[in-house]
């Protein structure tokens, strides 16, 4: 069992339109990441959340840490074809490793 | 600085075959770690090293697998006797610290197909 759970586990939209993804979890952590990865390739950070409460903004991604640092979301607003792809939360829960969800996998259609 | 380093990138091997990989991490971050990852599922931990030191292991990295960062910098994971069910990407990453203010960065995987 994951100790993240992400929702949905797959998402098909068509451009423009906007989309939410959801990390949850029942242990607190430190920080939380966010990562897309493309077919066979390794994880590529987005964002890093480290306090409960916590909004990031990445040009269209908008990142929200919860307040009691459980869990996470990920906000695309006017989704693009090249937002498809994987995305995937982590937390690090004891400072020494990092755990993942198994992940959202986007698709956006012209 | 060209991130983290993994190869082969690919491998195709034969069931009982002995493989192992090698990841280059960013230089001076003196955590590695090793995670594997199947389709659908996200990455899974199996290893990490602080520098030489490998100082918590996943109950996933049986006997069969082995992990060393001998001099602090490059790491190698060797799995003997391969399965079907090793088959899967082996993702290495690294940090500078420990991941209470660090990010870990990852390498691109190696792919292992065991047939």
């Amino acid at each position: 069992t994951q100790l993240l759970e992400q929702s949905p586990q797959f998402l098909s939209i068509q451009e423009g339109e906007n989309l939410t993804v959801y990390c949850n979890s029942s242990s607190v952590f430190s920080s939380l990441q966010w990562y897309r990865q493309e077919p066979g390739e390794g994880p590529v950070l987005l964002v890093t959340v480290v306090t409960g409460g916590e909004v990031k903004k990445l040009k269209r991604l908008t990142f929200q840490f919860g307040d009691a640092r459980k869990d996470s979301s990920l906000h695309i607003t006017a989704a693009q074809p090249g937002d498809t792809g994987l995305y995937l939360c982590a937390g690090a829960s004891n400072n020494n490793d990092m755990r993942f969800g198994a992940g959202t996998r986007l698709t956006v259609k012209p | 600085d060209t991130g983290v380093s993994q190869n082969p990138r690919h491998k195709i091997t034969k069931r009982g075959q002995n493989v192992t990989f090698r990841c280059d991490p960013i230089s001076e971050h003196n955590r590695l770690y090793w995670y594997r990852q199947t389709l659908g599922q996200g990455p899974e931990f199996l290893t990490y090293f602080q520098n030489e030191a490998q100082l918590e292991k996943s109950r996933l990295l049986s006997d069969r697998f082995s992990a060393e960062r001998p001099k602090g910098s490059f790491s190698t994971l060797e799995i003997q006797r391969t399965e079907q069910g090793d088959s899967a990407m082996y993702l290495c990453a690294s940090s500078l610290g420990d991941l209470s203010g660090n990010t870990i960065y990852f390498g691109e995987g190696s792919w292992l197909t065991v047939v």
